[in-house]
């Protein structure tokens, strides 16, 4: 069975360009979560999908961030437009009886 | 607000040598309690998970960790490190179910000859 998958492993953009970040998640996983290390820091929740509903969008930094799961099966997180600040390493997370299964994240560096 | 306290960011130690990664938190009550361990270019792995029950907890890769509710720590033990253990180690909590994870900053293991 395959894992997450995050797409791009590593993207660099300018700053006030837009990003998307894909997540496919385990097949039948109704759960989807967002999360983001900044350098140096902890890694910290994003948001919450169950099946294509936002459950908990609380982490979500500011409106330049956008994450659908239309169909609820893949996840587009997208930084419109990327500030310095948003550098760091997005990891999706899937589940569906409580375990989260990480992917192995999308560095993003905005110079 | 719930927290995990990671003290040690890098720790070194001799293949061979026995292992132990701190790890206290703050949170109301019990909460659900996890380690986890990426390896470069490697998504989180689970090594293991306290809900209820025996405070000392097996894992994989000859990973255990001990919950201790008086001094709120979930501190992880390995007796005899390999060199495939250099990682990077988060502690990490949740409120249980489908809940959002709280992270620690993070213990990166080195592991020498």
């Amino acid at each position: 069975e395959a894992g997450v998958t995050q797409f791009p492993s590593h993207s660099v953009i300018e700053k006030g360009q837009t990003v998307t970040l894909r997540c496919d998640p385990i097949s039948g996983h109704d759960n989807l979560y967002w999360y983001r290390r900044v350098m140096g820091k902890e890694i910290k929740f994003l948001l919450h999908f169950v099946k294509e509903s936002k459950q908990d969008e609380s982490g979500m930094p500011n409106n330049r961030f956008l994450a659908e799961r239309t169909g609820g099966t893949y996840s587009t997180l997208k930084v419109q437009p990327a500030e310095l600040e948003d550098s760091g390493v997005y990891f999706c997370a899937s589940s569906q009886r409580g375990e989260q299964f990480f992917g192995p994240g999308t560095r993003l560096t905005v110079l | 607000a719930q927290s995990v306290t990671q003290p040690d960011i890098h720790i070194t130690v001799s293949e061979g040598a026995s292992l132990e990664l701190r790890c206290n938190y703050s949170y109301g009550a019990t909460p659900y309690l996890f380690w986890y361990v990426q390896s470069p270019g490697q998504g989180l792995q689970l090594l293991l998970k306290y809900f209820s029950g025996d405070t000392l907890v097996q894992g994989i890769k000859g990973f255990e960790a001990e919950f201790k509710r008086s001094q709120s720590s979930f501190n992880l033990r390995k007796p005899s490190v390999h060199w495939s253990d250099a990682a990077e180690y988060f502690c990490a909590l949740s409120n249980g179910g489908y809940q959002k994870v709280t992270f620690g900053i993070g213990t990166k293991l080195q592991v020498i000859p």
